[in-house]
Formats: C-alpha cells, structure tokens, sequence
C-alpha cells in the first residue's frame, strides 16, 4: 500500500507571495492533518479535516487554511508570506479523525526569501 | 506552540548500548505515538500506546504508557549506527480537539 505522499517537495517562495501544498493520504485513510516544523518551536498542529470538514485548528493565523476534497485528498494554502513561514510542512493521514494513528508524508520545505 | 517535555535533549552512545528516553505532560494524555525522524524527512510512526500500563515492543524498541497516563518511556535494545535520527514522543487526548501534541525531541547518535 502506497504511504502518504506531498507535493512539491521543495518550494522556494519570497515575501508577500501565496502556496499551495498538496496531500494525497494513504488508500483507505479519510483523515488528513497538516503540521509546521521548525527548528525552534517543533512539531507544531496546523488543522485536521476529515470528510471534507476541518474538525480541529491549531493556534495559526487565518492566512494559514485548508480543504479536503471528496477523495480525501488535501491542500494547504498560505497566503502573504512571511520569512517566519519558512518550515516543513507534514502531511499525516489516518483512518478516521480523532484516536487513531497517524502515518507522515516526505514533507513539502518551504523558503521564504 | 504547546510541547511536550522529552530527555534527554541529545544523547551520543556506543553501538550495542541501550538507550532510554522519556516523555512527560502536565496533562493527561489517552494516546501515545513515538516516531522517529531521519534529515529531511517526515517521521515514522514506532509504537503506539492506548492503555495506561500498556508495554508495547517493536524488535528491539520498547515502549510504556506510564500509569498516570502523563509520561511515557523509550527504550532501544544493543543500538546499531542507523538508530540515529531525532525521536519524537506525541500524546493526544479526548479532551479539547483530539489534535496531537509532540515532544521536543530526543536527538540519537550511535558512535561504532
């Protein structure tokens, strides 16, 4: 079974631009969450969605959003970046929202010059 | 953002020695995921805990709930050079948004 995969890998962006990361979960899995790593504050939860619905949200800015698409499928947007964006972002897919175990995508690194 | 508190922050051991390392929360936590991160990559789920108590190995890695539910250990069995990477503890609970919450870090590296 193909394990979580994200698109692009790498992205190099400059200030005040707009991305969109993708997520595609592993067969089966309906739930997608989406995490910032940085070196400084960690593993940090951004949103979770599951069923096309976001059911939890972290403590981001609105300029950080998300959809999921009926095939489960998701993307991340973030608008107006800012060199404070600049992280790896992880995509982490699991059955259903809630208890369950997570598996983590590569992760898409973001740069913001 | 909100961590969980894990030791030690980096550790440097000799191959075939056994590691131990350890997570602890103010809060109580109902799950317990450990995962481990290799450079440029997203982590990879180790073990997973549901049950206080629960003592839980996967080859030569052991893992425990502790039983106030707001701690949870590693152990690594005769490391070998491809232990090293960066292990995160996560804990998730029931309460408030189900979301995880992960550790700082445990940074391992085996000397051969």
């Amino acid at each position: 079974k193909a394990g979580v995969t994200q698109t692009p890998r790498y992205l190099i962006k400059t200030r005040g631009q707009q991305v969109t990361l993708s997520c595609s979960p592993i067969s089966g899995h309906r739930s997608v969450s989406w995490y910032q790593q940085t070196p400084g504050q960690g593993l940090q939860f951004l949103f979770e969605y599951f069923s096309e619905t976001q059911r939890n949200k972290g403590n981001f800015p609105g300029r950080f959003s998300g959809r999921q698409f009926s095939n489960s499928r998701s993307e991340m947007n973030v608008s107006t970046l800012e060199l404070g964006d600049s992280a790896l972002y992880l995509c982490a897919s699991s059955l259903v929202a809630g208890q369950e175990t997570q598996y983590f995508g590569p992760g898409t690194r973001l740069l913001v010059l | 953002g909100q961590q969980l508190n894990q030791s030690p922050q980096s550790m440097f051991i000799q191959e075939g020695e056994d590691v131990s390392m350890n997570c602890t929360s103010s809060s109580i936590f109902n799950t317990w995921l450990w995962y481990k991160q290799d450079p440029g990559e997203g982590p990879v789920l180790l073990i997973a805990l549901y049950k206080a108590g629960e003592l839980t190995s996967n080859g030569r890695l052991t893992a425990q709930f502790g039983i106030t539910r707001k701690d949870s250990f590693l152990n690594i069995s005769a490391s070998i050079p491809s232990d090293v990477g960066i292990y995160f503890c996560a804990g998730s609970s029931t309460s408030g948004t189900y979301k995880y919450i992960f550790g700082t870090g445990t940074r391992l590296k085996v000397l051969a």
